[in-house]
């Protein structure tokens, strides 16, 4: 069965720098699509990252654009999130999800259990 | 603009029908897909596309959507429905949507919180 297990969720100070990564099986990741997600505390969803199945393209949302990086290694079905110069409002908890595609929109159809990521001094 | 509207509350009695609606300029061209997100859980896919139930997803739950409205009916609730749901579809805001014509950028409803009553 498809499986998302992310990590590396920390408390970690404004400015400072955090690398999450998604650990991912029953499926072949070579395949997918995938993104990052996140939900702020009692906030909504927020998309703020995708990665095509080569790791050629990837796109950002407007509030990480420049200060997070996607990147996956295929090789260890591992999809990652590096960001740097953190803000108290990326305080959130951040999913993984497979993406797929229907009618030219994105969609995500198995998400990992989250992982924390507090920015606070 | 891109975003995509939702009341923040809906109630339905057991076992009654509940729409819940997503309204967006982007919906008249996309279409939405729709998650259901129970307390501390991650959420979950119910409704892609058109009209399109992942595998195990009830047949009580059907898609629709009309001009900048889409919508996801519930037939028939049940208590373990009650939860907050999330509509989302593409990002037509952005720059790069005009730009760049595979810049599927995604962008989420603010959620409602559905009460079984």
């Amino acid at each position: 069965q498809v499986q998302l297990v992310e990590s590396g969720g920390d408390l970690v100070k404004p400015g400072g720098s955090l690398r999450l990564s998604c650990a991912a099986s029953g499926f072949n990741f070579n395949d997918y699509y995938m993104s990052w997600i996140r939900q702020a505390p009692g906030k909504g969803l927020e998309w703020i990252s995708y990665i095509s199945s080569t790791g050629s393209t990837v796109y950002y949302a407007d509030s990480v654009k420049g200060r997070f990086t996607i990147s996956r290694d295929n090789a260890k079905n591992s999809l990652y999130l590096q960001m740097i110069s953190l803000r108290a409002e990326d305080t959130a908890v951040y999913y993984c999800a497979r993406t797929n595609s229907y009618g030219y929109v994105y969609y995500f159809d198995y998400w990992g259990q989250g992982t924390l990521v507090t920015v606070s001094s | 603009s891109s975003e995509l509207t939702q009341d923040p509350a809906v109630s339905v009695a057991l076992g009654q029908t509940v729409r819940i609606t997503c309204q967006g300029d982007s919906l008249r061209t996309y279409y939405a897909n729709w998650y259901q997100q129970k307390p501390g859980q991650a959420p979950l896919l119910v409704m892609y596309g058109k009209d399109n139930r992942p595998s195990g997803i009830p047949d009580r739950f059907s898609g629709s959507s009309s001009g900048d409205t889409a919508s996801l009916t519930i037939t028939g609730a049940l208590a373990e429905d009650e939860a907050d749901y999330y509509c989302s579809s593409r990002d037509t805001s952005s720059y790069l949507y005009s730009r760049d014509s595979s810049a599927y950028l995604v962008v989420f409803g603010g959620g409602t919180k559905l009460t079984v009553l």
